[in-house]
């Protein structure tokens, strides 16, 4: 199986607020793990990709994986209200060229 | 701005009309798709060029026809498309065709009346 769990949302936190973006998946196969944030009217954008388990980091941005409990977060620190998007989680197989996407999380952060 | 660009940014077409979309990158990525997406949904791959070589075809209905004319510009021939088709069409790009990330254009907004 290749399925991807994401909470659709909508999701509203106060400005300055932490917010955690989750996905959990079934196949242990995934190798890149990505986040895509979308702003309504434009493409997805990528925010960050990660290959293995562990933190990655970039700015107010984290990425983390957890391979063994199958578990992918997100993490935006002092949030603003342009990161009001909706976003996207994603993973890959090695030598497969689809994506497969979470159903996207809606956030809203309110001023 | 993306660096993934998309033509036009919005198209209104009839269902007789035959229209192309277009799209172009300069990272030198050698494979390039072509998503679905409505509203409130994640996109729906619909065509993979890898090496300008369809490499994926989601079984998609031959009223869509890609053309990857050379590896930075890809095309989508439209034809007698139905209402039902009308959504935001995504272009992509990668660096290879294996499992890498993909980077996306802004879209094309297409309505069917």
């Amino acid at each position: 199986q290749k399925e991807v769990e994401q909470d659709p949302g909508p999701l509203s936190v106060p400005e300055g607020a932490i917010v955690s973006l989750n996905c959990t998946y079934s196949n242990s196969a995934f190798q890149y793990f990505m986040w895509y944030r979308q702003y309504s009217r434009k493409g997805p954008e990528l925010l960050m990709y990660t290959y293995s388990s562990g933190n990655k980091e970039d700015g107010r941005f984290t990425a983390q994986v957890d391979k063994s409990s199958k578990y992918i977060s997100l993490f935006i620190r002092d949030s603003q209200p342009s990161d009001s998007a909706t976003y996207l989680c994603a993973m890959t197989f090695e030598g497969d060229d689809k994506i497969i996407f979470g159903k996207g999380t809606r956030l809203h952060i309110l001023p | 701005d993306t660096e993934v660009t998309q033509t036009p940014k919005h198209l209104v077409m009839g269902m007789t009309n035959k229209k192309s979309l277009k799209c172009e990158q300069h990272m030198g990525h050698r494979a390039m798709y072509w998503y679905k997406q409505k509203a409130k949904k994640p996109p729906e791959l619909m065509f993979v060029y890898s090496y300008e070589k369809l490499s994926i075809n989601e079984s998609v209905p031959s009223r869509f026809s890609p053309e990857c004319p050379n590896s930075s510009l890809l095309n989508l021939h439209l034809h007698a498309l139905q209402p039902e088709d009308s959504a935001l069409y995504l272009c992509a790009s990668s660096l290879g065709h294996s499992n890498q990330p993909q980077h996306f254009g802004d879209g094309t907004r297409l309505s069917i009346l």
